[in-house]
C-alpha cells in the first residue's frame, strides 16, 4: 500500500523567493514518485518523476526534486518563484512492482506568489 | 496528438439522472485511468483498463458506476441515477504500459449533480 503527505495545504512565497513545497512517502515497496501541477479547472501536468534512477530530478519551468530514502521524501523546489507558478500541487506515488498501475495523491498544496 | 481529451468539460444534471462521460487517450497508450477529485482534494482512483479489459476497480465505484472500454480506445464512464455526493471533477488519464512512465491527464469532466 502507498500513501503521500503533503504537508501545508497553503503555501505563499514573494516572487523571486525559493519554493518549497513538501512531500513524504509511504510505500511498502520500492516507490516511483510524481509531482504534479493544475491550474484552475484544468487537469493535471506533470512537473517531474522519480523511477529509481538519479535521485535529484529536474523538471518543467525550473522545478527540481529529491528523493530521499531516509526520510521517504519527495519535496520539490524552484531557486525563484514567478508568478506564473500560482496553482496547485500534488505529490503522487505508485509502487515499481508490476500490477501496482494506481496513482495515489497527496491532498495539495496551493501555491501562492505574493508580487 | 494533442493529448487526452475528455468530453463533455462541464455537465450539470439533476439528481437521479444518468450521466455518461468519455475518454479519449492519446493514441498509442494502452492503459486508461479514471480518477474522481473532491473539492480541496487530491485525485482519487477509481479504476483502469488495458486496452480493452478493466484490471481494477476501487471500492469507491459503487453499483451506479460503470465504466467501459469497448474497443480498447476510448472510454466511457457512467454515473445511474445521481447523487449530490457524485458532484465533482473527473479524471481521465492514459500511459504506455512500462511502470515507470507516467500518466497524462484530459482537462477533466466537472460533475454538479442539483
Amino acid at each position: 500500500a502507498q500513501s503521500v503527505t503533503q504537508l501545508g495545504s497553503h503555501v505563499s512565497v514573494s516572487e523571486g523567493a525559493l519554493v518549497l513545497l513538501r512531500c513524504n512517502y509511504s510505500s511498502s515497496v520500492p516507490p516511483y514518485l510524481f509531482w504534479y501541477v493544475q491550474y484552475p479547472n484544468q487537469g493535471l501536468q506533470l512537473l517531474l518523476k522519480y523511477t529509481s534512477a538519479a535521485t535529484l530530478v529536474k523538471g518543467i519551468n525550473g522545478f527540481e526534486a529529491e528523493f530521499k530514502k531516509s526520510e521517504t521524501s519527495f519535496h520539490l523546489t524552484k531557486p525563484s518563484a514567478h508568478m506564473s507558478d500560482a496553482a496547485e500541487y500534488f505529490c503522487a506515488v505508485k509502487g515499481s512492482n508490476f500490477g501496482n498501475e494506481k496513482l495515489t495523491f497527496g491532498t495539495g498544496t496551493r501555491l501562492t506568489i505574493i508580487p | 496528438d494533442t493529448g487526452v481529451s475528455q468530453d463533455p468539460r462541464h455537465k450539470i444534471t439533476k439528481r437521479g439522472q444518468n450521466v455518461t462521460f468519455r475518454c479519449d487517450p492519446i493514441s498509442e497508450h494502452n492503459r486508461l485511468y479514471w480518477y474522481r477529485q473532491t473539492l480541496g482534494q487530491g485525485p482519487e482512483f477509481l479504476t483502469y483498463f488495458q486496452n480493452e479489459a478493466q484490471l481494477e476497480k476501487s471500492r469507491l465505484l459503487s453499483d451506479r458506476f460503470s465504466a467501459e472500454r469497448p474497443k480498447g480506445s476510448f472510454s466511457t464512464l457512467e454515473i445511474q441515477r445521481t447523487e449530490q455526493g457524485d458532484s465533482a471533477m473527473y479524471l481521465c488519464a492514459s500511459s504506455l504500459v512500462e511502470a515507470n512512465t507516467e500518466a497524462f491527464f484530459g482537462q477533466g469532466t466537472r460533475l454538479t449533480v442539483v
